[in-house]
């Protein structure tokens, strides 16, 4: 058990909608990140939040967003949904003090598998 | 920006065979790189990872991985596989200065035949 827990693990969505995508990290967690894995693909990194802020972004566009809060909960927020948002979304967390630390271990939730119709 | 190849997409062994996952990266600074397994069912782990010094890393369940600067290669090995190894194997990067923010390659399944 990693102690990070991802809800819903599936959801089915129709084009153009939006959809939420929570996690649940460990306490004392501050960074959280999110990845989205397609079919057959490694995990491509979306953003990452230390401590309410985002503090680094990959190749995503503005339509992905994220919240992060005080209890070591987090969302992952997208809009206007695309065919091609279909994947399973990871989220990972650590207890790096400052958001960059390599010495903290990642931990990985099971993901929540989106597709979009 | 940094990108990852696994040569491999696809590995089936037999029990006690040997394993070098092949692992090459893209990217014109300093690297940390990463092993991640993932068995069936179960969540992503990590199974080994280089900041610096030794090239040859040591991780879990007798796998190591050796950086090699000169080839952008940090290649997988394991002397004897076991049936239990059956996983998905994602090697990653993260730039110096971005700590545990990953960029991952495809992916290798490796299956072990027992």
């Amino acid at each position: 058990e990693t102690g990070v827990t991802q809800s819903p693990t599936h959801l089915i969505k129709t084009r153009g909608q939006q959809v939420t995508l929570r996690c649940s990290s460990q306490s004392g967690h501050n960074t959280v990140s999110w990845y989205q894995q397609a079919l057959g693909q490694g995990p491509q990194f979306i953003f990452q939040y230390y401590r309410e802020e985002e503090n680094g972004r990959g190749n995503f566009p503005p339509r992905f967003s994220g919240l992060q809060f005080p209890n070591y909960s987090s969302e992952l927020n997208v809009n206007a949904l695309e065919l091609d948002d279909s994947a399973l979304y990871l989220c990972a967390s650590s207890q790096a003090k400052t958001g960059y630390s390599l010495n903290e271990k990642l931990f990985f939730g099971s993901g929540t598998q989106l597709s979009v119709l | 920006a940094q990108s990852v190849s696994q040569h491999n997409h696809h590995v089936i062994l037999s029990e006690a065979a040997s394993l070098e996952l092949g692992c090459n990266y893209s990217y014109g600074g300093t690297v940390n790189l990463f092993w991640y397994v993932q068995y069936p069912g179960q969540h992503l782990q990590l199974l080994l990872k280089y900041f610096s010094g030794d090239p040859l890393v040591k991780g879990i369940k007798g796998f190591e991985a050796e950086f090699i600067k000169s080839k952008f290669s940090f290649n997988l090995r394991k002397p004897s596989v076991q049936w239990s190894d059956t996983a998905e194997y994602f090697c990653a990067v993260s730039a110096n200065n971005a700590g545990n923010m990953l960029t991952f390659g495809g992916g290798t399944r490796l299956m072990v035949k027992p």
